[in-house]
């Protein structure tokens, strides 16, 4: 149980276009997701944290604009980075927490993005 | 918000106790410690948490100093697939009942065989 998945994979597009990555929550409901930022040979970063239905609570020194989180559903959340640049190239993780009580976070696998 | 220190890197015999230090000096009365891994280019794995109590699963043992200023992750019996980077974390509130995780640094956990 508890598995998180994220699409896709891997993408690789041009400086100046937006790419969206999905995080889903397969077989619970997340009233919370988290979305993390890696860097080569670095730990993880918090980017932001949203909950289903509101708006996300962005870290400080990252853009909203920039970095767009919706949260439509309670299994689905995604994360929009508008007009990419080579310094967005990076693994983007996501996270999500479940039942209320339960205060475990399960990551998915990871999204590497590449900006040309 | 508390932080974690860890050694940066650790290697651990094949089939011995691997012990995982961590400093968590400024960790707040009702804040949890957690112990995720992370196996190149994917996404962390949880291991096991504590607030102050001992506590053992499947894969690990955390023992958490009375004071809890300071805690050890315990894998029993490591083997290769054990090698990752091993990630103490502070569970901290931000309001309204949600808790966000500080990553530290990790430690690099090499098994050899």
């Amino acid at each position: 149980g508890a598995v998180v998945s994220q699409h896709p994979s891997w993408v690789i597009c041009k400086s100046g276009t937006s790419v969206k990555i999905e995080c889903r929550s397969l077989d619970f409901q997340a009233t919370t997701m988290f979305w993390y930022r890696q860097f080569p040979k670095q730990s993880l970063m918090l980017m932001a944290t949203s909950n289903e239905g509101s708006k996300a609570t962005y870290e400080q020194g990252v853009e909203k604009d920039k970095f767009l989180i919706n949260h439509a559903s309670l299994t689905l959340s995604t994360l929009t980075v508008t007009s990419a640049h080579p310094e967005d190239s990076s693994f983007y993780i996501c996270s999500a927490r479940g039942l209320a009580g339960h205060y475990e976070q399960y990551f998915g696998p990871g999204t590497r993005l590449t900006v040309t | 918000d508390a932080k974690t220190t860890q050694p940066t890197s650790m290697d651990c015999a094949e089939g011995r106790a691997a012990n995982l230090p961590c400093n968590h000096s400024t960790i707040s009365g009702n804040e949890y410690v957690y112990w995720y891994r992370q196996i190149h280019s994917q996404g962390p794995q949880y291991i096991i948490h504590g607030l102050k109590n001992n506590e053992t699963n499947e894969m690990a043992s955390l023992i958490i100093t009375e004071d809890r200023k300071s805690s050890t992750l315990i894998l029993p019996h490591a083997t290769l697939r054990d090698t990752a980077v091993y990630y103490c974390i502070v569970r901290a509130g931000i309001g309204g009942g949600t808790y966000k995780y500080i990553f530290g640094t990790g430690t690099r956990l090499k098994v050899l065989a």
